[in-house]
Order: structure tokens, then C-alpha cells, then sequence
């Protein structure tokens, strides 16, 4: 299976909100609730940030939120701060325990 | 606090063999799924191997199916990925995750591999 779809960049100045996308298919994405996003700094291990579309794991800032339509699962982070600064990857279930990446998006805060 | 130390990295030719292991703290190991995420250098990450609480279910990237094993061993708090017929594309660090339904919750620092002759 392929990898779900996600732009290669995203930026924003601190203050403004961002919207990383992530499409999928009929298969994975717009089948099940099972999307999650993850956040990876340079040298770091990646943290859960969203799980199950739209949850916020403890100690996630509210500033970060998910949704869905269709076949496209999005990641907003509201209020941009510098220390959003990462790659970002989300994550969906795909069917008979398959679970798919996407490619991973570079915020930038300019 | 959880906490996930892989070890067992390092350097291995084509067609080589490597373990890797996890140890498990601050959580009760034996309630949670477990799986092997790997990132090449400079990629994105690729899910490689799940297994459940009690071993009665495992489940294989298409990449890795038939080379590689997971497994664990709940008394001693230990997760485990057997890596055979290893090849150049194999390459990559290898992190240890705490399954949260079909989410990846906690993820250790990884281990790297690199296949190389």
C-alpha cells in the first residue's frame, strides 16, 4: 500500500495558523477514525500529537487540533510558536492490521 | 513516567543477522501492544511490526514479512525484533513504540542499523 499523501512544507509566522494535510483513500484515511499525527524534532524521537482524528493526548497543547473529510485528515496548529518548528507525519489505520505513514511535513516559522 | 531503551544496533553486512531489544518501564508492559517503527536516514517513517499484549497476534510490514520476528517477553518487560536476510535498504533507525489502540503513544530513542558490506 501506498504511503498517504502529505505537502513536503508548510509555514507560517508566529501567531497564525497552519493547516498540514494528509490524504489517504477510501481504504485507510476515509474508512476508519483512526488518524493520528505525530511531531518530530531534528535528532529526537517523534511524540504523539493527535490520535483517533480529533484526540489530544495529556500534555499536548490545545493550540494543536485534527479533523477530517473524506479521504483527507488535516493537523491545524493555531497561534504558531517557534517551538512548533518540527517535521510533522500522520498516521492512518489501513484495514487486516496495516497501518500507514505519510511522508512527513517541514513547519517552518518564519 | 514511561520509558523505552532499545539496544542491539550497529553495523551488519547484506544477508546478515541482528536482534534488537527493547526494555520497558513506568507502565505495565504486559497490557500493551507493542510495535517497530524504522526511519531511514533523512526519510519519513515506516511502521515495520506489531505483536499483542499476549503474543496471539503479530503483524508484518510487506517489506520485512518472512525476515523479520517480533516478540516479546512479558516477565521480563522486554520487546524484541529478530532481523534475518538483512539488506541495504534495511538501514535505519529503529524505535520501540507503546501501542495506544492504532496509535504509536510512546516511542524510545532508537537504535540505528546500518546494513552495509
Amino acid at each position: 500500500q501506498s504511503a498517504l499523501t502529505q505537502p513536503p512544507s508548510a509555514s507560517g509566522s508566529p501567531g497564525q495558523s497552519v493547516t498540514i494535510s494528509c490524504t489517504g483513500t477510501s481504504s485507510d484515511v476515509g474508512a476508519y477514525n483512526y488518524v493520528s499525527w505525530y511531531q518530530q524534532h531534528p535528532g529526537r524521537a517523534p511524540k504523539l500529537m493527535i490520535y483517533e482524528v480529533t484526540k489530544r493526548p495529556s500534555g499536548v497543547p490545545d493550540r494543536f487540533s485534527g479533523s477530517k473529510s473524506d479521504n483527507t485528515a488535516s493537523l491545524t496548529v493555531s497561534g504558531i510558536q517557534a517551538e512548533d518548528e518540527a517535521d510533522y507525519y500522520c498516521s492512518s489505520y489501513a484495514g487486516s492490521n496495516n497501518l500507514l505513514f505519510g511522508g512527513g511535513t517541514k513547519l517552518t516559522v518564519l | 513516567e514511561v520509558q523505552l531503551v532499545e539496544s542491539g544496533g550497529g553495523l551488519v553486512q547484506p544477508g546478515g543477522s541482528l536482534r534488537l531489544s527493547c526494555a520497558a518501564f513506568g507502565f505495565t508492559f504486559s497490557s500493551y501492544s507493542m510495535s517497530w517503527v524504522r526511519q531511514a536516514p533523512g526519510k519519513g517513517l515506516e511502521w515495520v511490526a506489531n505483536i499483542k499484549q499476549d503474543e496471539s497476534e503479530k503483524q508484518y510490514a510487506d517489506s520485512v514479512r518472512g525476515r523479520f520476528t517480533i516478540s516479546r517477553d512479558n516477565a521480563k518487560n522486554s520487546l524484541h525484533l529478530q532481523m534475518n536476510s538483512l539488506r541495504a535498504e534495511d538501514t535505519a533507525v529503529y524505535y520501540c513504540v507503546q501501542r495506544r489502540a492504532l496509535a504509536f503513544q510512546s516511542w524510545g530513542q532508537g537504535t540505528l542499523v546500518t546494513v552495509s558490506s
